[in-house]
């Protein structure tokens, strides 16, 4: 079976322009989550999404949106970039609404905004 | 904001010896894991412990949870080359979304 997908792999924006980074889940999952990792650090939650709700979000700010579609795949989209917002934007799905077991990842996509 | 930190940030070893780490969070949890990152790419589960668990073993990992100090420690016995990655802890806490709260990371290296 597949892995969670994600796309693109790798993009260079730059300050001011707008991005959209896709993600299929697991087949049969149907919930994703975002998340950023900075250079250095870990990841951190951006959003949530089951059965096409938000179900939670993290502390970044309003250029940062999302939306899961009927086939639970999902995008990110990030508007007026900055600088600070390079980084591995890493998807993640599960069977589950509520968290109490693992998440599965995708490879990420790296954005470097220059 | 990061939950917790590990420790240390850093740790280098020889094949066959072991590794341990170390991560502490600051509030009450649901579950702890243990996920590994290979050169900035996607992270792959290692090991679940829930919060009424004192330690559980998988294969070469063993992971133990201090409720009362807050935190947990990752050990890696007979380390081989291809254990070199990072490793993260993450934290669940009770009635939240799927949403992972990670440390800051150790880097792994195990030379030959």
């Amino acid at each position: 079976d597949a892995g969670v997908t994600q796309s693109p792999t790798h993009l260079i924006k730059t300050r001011g322009q707008h991005v959209t980074l896709r993600c299929s889940p697991i087949s049969g999952h149907k919930s994703v989550s975002w998340y950023q990792q900075v250079l250095g650090q870990g990841p951190q939650f951006i959003f949530q999404y089951y059965e096409k709700e938000e179900r939670g979000r993290g502390n970044f700010p309003d250029r940062f949106s999302a939306r899961q579609f009927p086939n639970y795949s999902s995008e990110l989209n990030v508007n007026a970039l900055l600088l600070g917002d390079s980084a591995l934007y890493l998807c993640a799905s599960s069977p589950r609404d509520r968290g109490t077991g693992e998440l599965f990842f995708g490879e990420g996509s790296r954005l470097t905004v220059l | 904001s990061q939950q917790g930190e590990e420790d240390p940030q850093a740790l280098s070893i020889q094949e066959g010896e072991n590794a341990t780490m170390n991560c502490s969070y600051k509030t009450s949890i649901n579950n702890l894991q243990w996920y590994r990152q290979n050169s900035g790419r996607g992270l792959v589960h290692l090991i679940l412990i829930r919060s009424n668990e004192r330690e559980k073993h998988s294969g070469r990992l063993r992971v133990t949870l201090d409720t009362s100090k807050k935190s947990s420690s990752l050990l890696i016995t007979a380390s081989r080359a291809a254990d070199t990655a990072s490793y993260f802890c993450a934290t669940v806490f009770t009635g939240t979304a799927s949403k992972l709260t990670f440390g800051t990371g150790t880097r792994l290296q195990v030379t030959l």
